[in-house]
């Protein structure tokens, strides 16, 4: 079991330049959430997906963020027109249900996104 | 809304002594879970301990225990002699009526020598 896995780790980007994250789970897990950090916070919930569904919005997440799961695996957060307030730590967490009804969140080292 | 609170930004306690987090949370759910994550400096974030919210009786891994006080609101954290690799960030975190989860702004704890 490899875990969760962010690709890439560190990213620094220009302001108003697209960027995308890329999250692969754990392999048995059917569900897939992101959240976001910034500095001295704890992180906030943007999204989730059950298999490729995508089940749960934030308000966080305006018009220039877009998550995908295209075949119930690995999935992506695209960032259009990336501004300074983007630049966080991007975190990535895979569940699956263990009967108790609770679904306990393994995260990956997230990505680190610096806007400059 | 749901919302958890950390009172305590920072925190220390010396090597092989106890030290106690404190959280406190909101929610409108009745059934909801608890957990503690651990998050090491330029580390992931792993999962310490966690309550139902229907079980009375309060949770224990190893040196971890907490202290959950349902009608409080009240979900603390004890760690019994403390070690240096538990210094981190510690964050309480909430999940109920959705699953995603409802963290506070954590605690740094730092262990002394």
């Amino acid at each position: 079991d490899t875990g969760v896995s962010q690709n890439p780790r560190h990213k620094i980007t220009k302001r108003g330049q697209n960027v995308t994250f890329r999250c692969d789970p754990i392999s048995e897990h059917n569900r897939l959430y992101w959240y976001r950090q910034t500095l001295g916070q704890g992180p906030e919930f943007l999204t989730y997906f059950q298999n490729e569904a995508q089940l749960e919005k934030s308000r966080l997440l305006s018009d220039r963020f877009s998550a995908e799961r295209p075949k119930g695996s690995f999935s992506t957060l695209e960032i259009q027109r990336t501004e300074q307030g983007d630049s966080a730590m991007y975190l990535c967490a895979s569940s699956s249900p263990d009967g108790s009804g609770s679904y306990e969140q393994y995260f990956g080292p997230g990505t680190r996104l610096t806007v400059t | 809304a749901q919302t958890v609170t950390q009172s305590q930004p920072e925190m220390s306690v010396q090597e092989a002594e106890t030290v106690t987090l404190s959280c406190t949370y909101d929610t409108s759910e009745s059934d909801y879970y608890l957990f503690w994550y651990k998050q090491p400096p330029s580390r992931q974030m792993i999962l310490v301990i966690r309550q139902e919210a229907y079980k009375q009786q309060n949770a224990t891994e190893n040196r971890f225990s907490v202290n959950f006080q349902k009608a409080a609101k009240s979900f603390s954290l004890k760690i019994s002699d403390s070690q240096l690799g538990d210094a981190a960030m510690y964050f309480c975190a909430l999940q109920g009526g959705s699953e995603k989860l409802v963290f506070g702004k954590g605690t740094k704890l730092t262990v002394n020598p």
